[in-house]
C-alpha cells in the first residue's frame, strides 16, 4: 500500500452522528485524495489536497469535510452522516518522480443504518 | 470532461485461454491510463499504466494492455488466465494537463477465470 494507512477499517454509524476517518502516509507525498467506492460505480473521487494547508472538491463532495494540516495526514469529515454515504472509503497518493501513478490505502467499509 | 467505460460488468474465461477486459475513454488532452486491479476486501493494487511510447504496455502478473489512440481504447489483455486472477478490475485516465493527477475510473469489471 506503499506506506498509506487508513483508520478505522470498519466503523457503523447512526443517521445523523459525526465521525473522522484518517489517512496518513510516511513518504512525504504531495499529493493525497479520498474516494467512495460503491457497486457498479467504481471510485469517485470526493475531495483532494496538492499539498499541506491545501484541499479541493472532487466530484462528490456533499455531505464531506477535510482537512490536511500535516503534510502527513489527511482527514475525511462526515459532520451528519447519512444511509447514502454508507461506501467503502479508500484514501490515495502519487507517487512523482519518475512514476506518477496513485496507490491506494487499504480502505474504511462505513455503514450508516 | 473526463470520462472512461468499461462496457462488460463480467468478463467469464476459462483458465489457460487469453482474455481481455475493455476500456475506453475521453479525455481533452492527452491520456495517461492505468489499470489496478482489487481483490475482495482489499485496496486497489496497481497493474500498469501508459504514458507515452510503445503503444504495448507490460505490466504486473504477465498482464499487458494495448494503448489505441484512434479507437481511444486502453484494452487488459493477458495470454494464459489463471483462477487467482479472478478480481475486479478497474481501468482509470488523466489528462497529461492536469496538474493535481485526478484519476477518472471506470466502474469496474469483474473477472472469473473458471477451472
Amino acid at each position: 500500500n506503499a506506506g498509506v494507512t487508513q483508520t478505522p477499517k470498519f466503523r457503523v454509524l447512526k443517521t445523523g452522528q459525526s465521525m473522522t476517518l484518517l489517512c496518513a502516509q510516511d513518504m512525504n507525498h504531495e499529493y493525497m485524495y479520498w474516494y467512495r467506492q460503491d457497486p457498479g460505480m467504481g471510485l469517485r473521487l470526493i475531495h483532494y489536497s496538492v499539498g499541506e494547508g491545501t484541499t479541493a472538491k472532487g466530484e462528490v463532495p456533499d455531505g464531506y469535510n477535510v482537512s490536511r494540516l500535516k503534510k502527513q495526514n489527511f482527514l475525511l469529515g462526515l459532520e451528519s452522516a447519512a444511509p447514502s454515504q454508507t461506501s467503502v472509503y479508500f484514501c490515495a497518493i502519487t507517487r512523482l518522480a519518475g512514476t506518477d501513478t496513485q496507490y491506494f490505502g487499504p480502505g474504511t467499509r462505513l455503514t450508516v443504518l | 470532461a473526463q470520462s472512461v467505460a468499461q462496457p462488460e460488468d463480467q468478463v467469464n474465461v476459462a483458465e489457460g485461454n487469453p482474455l481481455t477486459v475493455k476500456c475506453t475513454y475521453s479525455v481533452s488532452g492527452n491520456p495517461y491510463l492505468f489499470w489496478y486491479v482489487q481483490y475482495p476486501n482489499r485496496g486497489l493494487q496497481f497493474l500498469l499504466k501508459y504514458i507515452t511510447g510503445d503503444n504495448l504496455v507490460k505490466g504486473s502478473y504477465g498482464f499487458e494492455a494495448e494503448f489505441n489512440k484512434s479507437q481511444t481504447s486502453f484494452h487488459l489483455k493477458k495470454p494464459s488466465a489463471l483462477v487467482s486472477d479472478s478480481a475486479l478490475y478497474f481501468c482509470a485516465v488523466r489528462d497529461e494537463e492536469d496538474s493535481s493527477y485526478k484519476l477518472i475510473f471506470g466502474s469496474g469489471t469483474r473477472l472469473l477465470v473458471r477451472p
